[in-house]
């Protein structure tokens, strides 16, 4: 099977604009989560869509939103960037939570976005 | 109370030696605990993961040791190697069917392997 898939592999944008990032998650998986992972902050949580329904949200502001398809593609978006913004983006592909049980969390390569 | 603790933050082991990476938690109400491995420019990797219901779990030359009672567990990579220097990242999970699972994660290890 193939992996996860995220594109672009690298943003650079400036302060105030927007961006949009895209996620492919491995067939067969209804469950996306986005994470945001800085030197600083680490790897934190930001939101998680199964069957395009956002079932999960992290401690983020309102600028960071997200959606999926029903192919189960999801796209992230960030509004009026800031320099903290500066990060690594990773998606995380999963069956999801089912009968009680979490299913594995499957990472892609990561979108690097830098905000100048 | 979601918070995971990771320790060491750095950790340089001989070629052929075994590391030992230890992670603490909180929430009592975590189920899931992976561990995942992170070359530069890359995604994190899925590395093991184990549940609470068992103690320990072996793959190949890496084993997870849990301790429900005193809410730890640890990565054991036996036989370290050149080709294993990477970050570390210890996770737990938790959640319901209608609001998903989130993972947290540990703060990370620098492991260097000297050959």
């Amino acid at each position: 099977k193939a992996g996860v898939t995220q594109t672009p592999r690298y943003l650079i944008k400036t302060r105030g604009q927007q961006v949009t990032l895209s996620c492919s998650p491995i067939s067969g998986h209804r469950s996306v989560s986005w994470y945001q992972q800085t030197p600083g902050q680490g790897l934190q949580f930001l939101f998680e869509y199964f069957s395009e329904t956002q079932r999960n949200k992290g401690n983020f502001p309102g600028r960071f939103s997200g959606r999926q398809f029903s192919n189960s593609r999801s796209e992230m978006n960030v509004s009026t960037l800031e320099l903290g913004d500066s990060a690594l983006y990773l998606c995380a592909s999963s069956l999801g939570r089912l009968a009680g049980v979490s299913y594995e969390q499957y990472f892609g390569p990561g979108t690097r976005l830098t905000v100048t | 109370q979601q918070q995971v603790k990771q320790s060491p933050q750095s950790l340089i082991v001989q070629k052929g030696g075994i590391s030992i990476i230890n992670c603490a938690y909180e929430n009592t109400a975590f189920d899931y605990f992976p561990w995942y491995q992170q070359f530069p420019g890359k995604g994190p990797a899925l590395l093991i993961a184990i549940r609470p219901d068992v103690s320990e779990k072996k793959e190949g030359r890496f084993t997870i040791s849990f301790n429900k009672s005193a809410k730890q567990f640890s990565l054991h990579i036996m036989d370290s190697q050149p080709g294993d220097s990477a970050t570390y990242f210890c996770a737990a999970s938790t959640g319901k069917e209608t609001s998903g699972s989130r993972l947290t994660f540990g703060e990370g290890t620098q492991l260097t392997v000297n050959p």
